[in-house]
C-alpha cells in the first residue's frame, strides 16, 4: 500500500490564482481530512469527509473547497489564493465508525507559498 | 470545542538522557490521546496512543501517562538517540464522536545532541 499520497510537494502561487491540492489513499478508509500547519502551531482542520459524497467544514474552511466523489480521492481547492494561505497542507485518512479505529494516517504534505 | 496545550515548545537533551513532553486538555469527553512524531519534510506519524481507561502505556523506550482527573497526559522517551530528534505533537479526541477529529497541541521540537 502507498498509504496517503499528496501532490504537488511544493507550489508557489501568485495572489488571486487558484489551484487544487490532490490527495489519494489506497487503504479504503471512509474518513478523510485536510489540515493546515502553520509555524509554531498545531494542525488546524480545514475540511473533512466521512465518506464519498459527504463533506463538511472544519475550523478554518474559509477560502477552500473540497469534493469527495470517490472513496480514494479528496482534493482541496483554493480559489483566489491569498498570502494568509501560505502553509503546509496535510491530508489524512482513517477507517472508523463511532468508537472505532482512531489512528489517522497522514500524507507527506504540500508546501504552499502565496506571493 | 477541545483545547490542547503542549509544553515545552522546544526541548534539547543529551543523547542517553530522558525527555518528557506534557499536554493538558479541556474537554472531559476526550478519551483517546495519540502522540505523533513529525520528521523534517514529512507528515506526522503515530508513535503511541492511550485510551482513557488506562493510566500508562509503554512501547520500548516510549511511554505515555494519563491523569484523567487533572486532564493531563505526558510522553516519556528514555535513552534518547539522535534519531529521536523531531517535532512531537500530542492530540485528543472523543472516540464516541462521529467526526473523530483530532485536536492537536502546538508541537515540541526535540533535539537530541550526540
Amino acid at each position: 500500500n502507498a498509504g496517503v499520497t499528496q501532490t504537488p510537494k511544493f507550489r508557489i502561487l501568485k495572489i488571486g490564482q487558484s489551484m487544487t491540492l490532490q490527495c489519494a489513499q489506497d487503504m479504503n478508509h471512509n474518513y478523510m481530512y485536510w489540515y493546515r500547519q502553520d509555524p509554531g502551531m498545531g494542525l488546524k482542520l480545514i475540511y473533512y469527509s466521512v465518506g464519498a459524497g459527504i463533506t463538511d467544514k472544519g475550523e478554518v474552511p474559509n477560502g477552500y473547497n473540497v469534493s469527495r466523489s470517490t472513496t480514494e480521492y479528496f482534493p482541496l481547492r483554493l480559489e483566489l489564493a491569498a498570502p494568509s494561505q501560505t502553509s503546509v497542507y496535510f491530508c489524512a485518512s482513517r477507517w472508523g465508525s463511532r468508537g472505532g479505529q482512531e489512528t489517522q494516517y497522514f500524507g507527506p504534505g504540500t508546501r504552499l507559498l502565496v506571493l | 470545542g477541545e483545547n490542547v496545550e503542549q509544553h515545552p515548545s522546544t526541548l534539547s537533551v543529551q543523547e542517553g538522557d530522558s525527555a518528557v513532553i506534557k499536554c493538558t486538555y479541556s474537554d472531559s469527553a476526550s478519551n483517546y490521546f495519540p502522540w505523533y512524531k513529525q520528521e523534517l519534510g514529512k507528515g506526522p506519524q503515530l508513535i503511541i496512543d492511550i485510551r482513557s481507561n488506562v493510566g500508562e502505556k509503554k512501547d520500548q523506550r516510549i511511554a505515555v501517562t494519563l491523569n484523567k482527573t487533572a486532564k493531563h497526559f505526558s510522553l516519556h522517551i528514555t535513552e534518547t538517540q539522535p534519531e529521536d530528534s523531531a517535532v512531537y505533537f500530542c492530540a485528543a479526541t472523543d472516540r464516541g464522536s462521529t467526526l473523530g477529529r483530532l485536536y492537536f497541541g502546538r508541537g515540541t521540537q526535540l533535539t537530541v545532541w550526540p
